[in-house]
């Protein structure tokens, strides 16, 4: 079972930032959070993941609370294209497997 | 060029048939993964193989067997294959000797149809 809770579903205003919260209050001190998307049918692709400190690419930014029990993959100016189902992953096994839960809907409305 | 090609893309085929869908890798990764998902949309792992040591998800029937030829292919046979194995397959990919910091990366999935 993943050990992650994450909203079924959000709504986002095209042009405004999506901000997509994850709870993962079992997260061990070494353990790292992934976010990763899946539009219709493709194959999930990687978004960012993070330990402890906060981390920005070119897609989003990750914020990780200092307890490390939750998190918020902020996607700065949603597009029609970012249109996903987003998930939040620990990854099990020593850190070896993704495993994915039902993760959130994101649409993103014109 | 592509870093996690799955062949093929689609695959319509009969009950009872035997079937392998193929994955490679170019990212010189050692640690490859089979997933499933089906029509509920529920990302679930079957396998991963890492230096030749196979963890098998125990729910998945042993009808299915990855079989990797080298560091770089990790093939998925299905034998006899059933209506219920109709579903979208994922092949992934991951550097796993730096531990938990790497990311996997996953292909574009073969869409699997018994009739």
């Amino acid at each position: 079972d993943a050990k992650t809770t994450q909203p079924p579903s959000m709504d986002c205003a095209e042009g405004r930032a999506a901000n997509l919260p994850c709870n993962h209050s079992t997260i061990s001190g070494n353990e790292y959070v992934y976010w990763y998307r899946q539009i219709h049918s493709q194959g999930p692709q990687y978004i960012i993941h993070g330990l402890k400190n906060n981390e920005t690419n070119e897609m989003a930014s990750l914020i990780i609370t200092e307890d490390r029990k939750s998190s918020t993959l902020i996607l700065p100016h949603a597009t029609l294209r970012d249109t996903a189902v987003y998930y939040c992953i620990v990854p099990d096994n020593y850190g070896q497997n993704f495993v994915f839960g039902p993760g959130t809907r994101l649409s993103v409305l014109p | 060029d592509t870093a996690v090609s799955q062949t093929p893309k689609y695959l319509v085929t009969q009950m009872g048939n035997d079937k392998s869908i193929k994955c490679e890798q170019n990212l010189g990764h050692d640690t490859m993964y089979w997933y499933k998902q089906d029509s509920k949309k529920f990302l679930k792992i079957m396998f991963s193989y890492n230096n030749k040591e196979l963890i098998i998800n125990e729910t998945v029937p042993n009808r299915f067997s990855p079989k990797s030829p080298d560091k770089a292919h990790l093939n998925l046979h299905i034998n006899s294959l059933e209506l219920g194995d109709s579903a979208v397959y994922f092949c992934a990919s991951r550097r796993g000797d730096l531990g938990r910091n790497t990311e996997a990366f996953f292909g574009q999935g073969t869409r699997l149809t018994v009739v």
